[in-house]
């Protein structure tokens, strides 16, 4: 299986520019969708695709990468974006997840 | 709007079977897309579990594979998650969720979740 590492976690200070990265540990092409997850809410997908927004996401949110580093990025960061951010790959089957990497305020 | 919900006994004994539900409104099941179960464990460790097709062919993550069993009823529009002989390893939140396969992209993800069930297991 593929895997997936992310720092565990980031600390941003309001109206700053948050930045997570995915490192894969082969290359996955552009196959890499990124995912918000608030404390005790569902996974929410945000990026797809490597580099597209979700419906309905704002374009603070962008992502960026391709073969094995991606980065994930909030410019700026809100007092709502505190979650964990989880990377997901489906270059090869099964689709694995990153560990997390949970976002908090400075 | 397109929602999942998933129900099912919070606690299971070890050497039984985890049974949940994931009822589907707003999208009939059979009309499109993959159907698939995704748990979270403790310390946020996420793994996919395998799907159920709009046409009913399953596929399933290897690691599971001689435990696990997705059906559906799809009179109820409803899937669902057998899984046989858990350990407490098997404690976890289990959500379903819908996959898309993005031809354009070349890229498989999820774009609609459950709220999510945990599930201990401990005698």
């Amino acid at each position: 299986d593929i895997v997936l590492t992310q720092s565990p976690a980031l600390a941003v200070s309001l109206g700053q520019r948050a930045t997570i990265s995915c490192r894969a540990s082969e290359s996955v092409r552009s196959s890499m969708h990124w995912y918000q997850q608030k404390s005790g809410q569902q996974p929410k997908l945000l990026i797809y695709g490597a580099s597209n927004l979700a419906s309905g996401v704002p374009a603070r949110f962008s992502g960026s990468g391709s073969g094995t580093d991606f980065t994930f990025t909030i410019d700026p960061v809100e007092a709502d974006d505190i979650a964990t951010y989880y990377c997901q790959q489906s270059r090869n089957d099964p689709p694995t997840f990153g560990s997390g990497t949970k976002l908090e305020i400075k | 709007e397109i929602q999942l919900q998933e129900s099912g006994p919070g606690l299971v004994k070890p050497s039984q079977s985890l049974s949940l539900t994931c009822s589907v409104t707003g999208y009939t099941i059979t009309s499109g897309y993959d159907w698939s179960w995704i748990r979270k464990f403790p310390g946020n460790k996420m793994e996919w579990m395998g799907y159920i097709s709009y046409s009913g062919s399953t596929n399933y993550n290897p690691s599971l594979k001689s435990r696990i069993s997705i059906t559906r009823d799809t009179s109820k529009n409803q899937f669902f998650l057998q899984l046989n002989s858990v350990t407490t390893e098997d404690t976890a939140t289990y959500y379903c969720a819908r996959g898309y396969y993005d031809g354009y992209y070349h890229s498989y993800y999820f774009d609609y979740w459950g709220q999510g069930v945990m599930v201990t297991v401990s005698s």
